[in-house]
């Protein structure tokens, strides 16, 4: 069985950029959660959608925003980088949406 | 505001001892907990969950327990083994939402 994959493995973009990193779910869950994860910390909720909409936010701003896609995988865009989103960004996917999370090896971004 | 503290950075264990990892929260309305384990390159791996509608959850070698007067919840690994060297985090869950809070990680290495 596949498990969470998540697109690109490696990024790095300068200040002001934007990104975009993709996330495909285990086959049948219908939730996506993302997470920050600076190096020395534990992973930061950013946001997670259930069935296309969006159902908890954290404490970002609004340069970062999500979507899901109506066959669950999910995008996480983030504007106007600096350095200080530099981090591996993880992607897990859970069904129903309260249950165990499933993660994705995460997409280590790199903002110069 | 941490919510979830993992006090303890690093814990070297020999094989065949126990290893016993501490999560402490600070959000009484937490009903939910899980620990993950990290190996570097990798996404977290779920180990083992607990409700707290419980006040133990067992798993083959892993144990996890909780305290709820003590906002306390702690992982016991028996018998440690090598492979078991990683990053471990808890984190914890609210019923009113499904926004999983994570401590900052354990670095556990069992020595043969």
């Amino acid at each position: 069985d596949a498990g969470v994959t998540q697109s690109p493995t490696h990024l790095i973009k300068t200040r002001g950029q934007h990104v975009t990193l993709r996330c495909s779910p285990i086959s049948g869950h219908k939730s996506v959660s993302w997470y920050q994860q600076v190096l020395g910390q534990g992973p930061q909720f950013i946001f997670q959608y259930y069935e296309k909409e969006e159902r908890g936010r954290g404490n970002f701003p609004d340069r970062f925003s999500a979507r899901q896609f109506p066959n669950y995988s999910s995008e996480l865009n983030v504007n106007a980088l600096l350095l200080g989103d530099s981090a591996l960004y993880l992607c897990a996917s859970s069904f129903p949406a309260y249950n165990e999370q499933f993660f994705g090896p995460g997409t280590r971004l790199t903002v110069l | 505001d941490q919510q979830v503290k993992q006090n303890s950075p690093s814990l070297s264990v020999q094989e065949g001892r126990i290893s016993i990892l501490n999560c402490d929260y600070t959000n009484s309305m937490f009903d939910y907990f899980l620990w993950y384990k990290k190996y570097p390159a990798e996404g977290p791996t779920f180990l083992i969950s607990i409700s707290s509608i419980k006040d133990k959850n067992e798993d083959g070698r892993f144990t996890v327990f909780l305290n709820k007067s003590a906002k306390h919840l702690s992982l016991h690994i028996v018998p440690s083994q090598p492979g078991d060297s990683a990053v471990y985090f808890c984190a914890a869950s609210a019923d009113t939402g499904n926004q999983f809070y994570f401590g900052t990680g354990t670095s556990l290495t069992v020595i043969p």
